[in-house]
């Protein structure tokens, strides 16, 4: 059984720039959530898509976006990056919105 | 709204001590509540959960928890600790709402000197 996959697994970007970060699912799961760790910190919640809707959404600015596709793989988007943006971006796939989570290793992002 | 403390950023014990990372929560309903363990330059492991139903809840590597409502905590314990359980660990609750989103705590980094 293959665990979440997140791509890239490092990237740096400088302020203004645009990124697009990558998820793959487990295998079946239909729910993915986007979290974002900063250094020293436990993750936040960014929003969570559920079939292909988004499904719920954290205290995060509209230029963080994110898309879900058919075979639940999803993408976050996050445009004219900030210095703050600088973090450990984490994707946690599920069999259903309140079954438990499960992490990727996360894509870590710089911005200079 | 729910939220998370983890008493104590850091914890130091010695390897074959008793571990114990303290975990207190605040929801207005019955919550779902999570321990996950973060290795370095690695995601979130799953250690254990509580739903419902028995409060003792027993997760991998020796790893059990006990839900107390009446104090609303959700401690970590092992036993005898072990070298390879130095990692950060992470308390996490969440509601039995319509998405499941997780608040964690700041984490607690454990340390296991020989």
């Amino acid at each position: 059984e293959t665990g979440v996959t997140q791509s890239p697994t490092h990237l740096i970007k400088t302020r203004g720039q645009q990124v697009t970060l990558r998820c793959s699912s487990q295998s079946g799961h239909n729910t993915v959530s986007w979290y974002q760790q900063a250094l020293g910190q436990g993750p936040q919640f960014i929003f969570q898509y559920y079939r292909e809707e988004e499904n719920g959404r954290g205290n995060f600015p509209p230029r963080f976006s994110g898309l879900q596709f058919p075979n639940y793989s999803s993408e976050l988007n996050v445009n004219a990056l900030e210095l703050d943006d600088s973090a450990l971006y984490l994707c946690a796939s599920s069999l259903g919105r309140n079954q438990p989570q499960h992490f990727g290793d996360g894509t870590r992002l710089s911005i200079l | 709204a729910q939220s998370v403390t983890q008493l104590g950023s850091h914890v130091s014990v010695s390897e074959g001590a008793l571990v114990l990372l303290r975990c207190n929560y605040s929801s207005s309903v019955p919550p779902y509540l999570f321990w996950y363990v973060q290795y370095p330059n690695q995601g979130l492991q799953l250690l254990l959960k509580y739903t419902t139903g028995a409060t003792l809840v027993k997760g991998i590597n020796g790893f059990e928890a006990e839900f107390k409502k009446s104090e609303t905590s959700f401690h970590l314990t092992k036993p005898s600790a072990h070298m390879s359980d130095a990692a950060e660990y992470f308390c996490a609750v969440t509601l039995n709402s319509g998405y499941s989103t997780l608040t964690f705590g700041k984490g607690t980094m454990l340390l296991v000197s020989p």
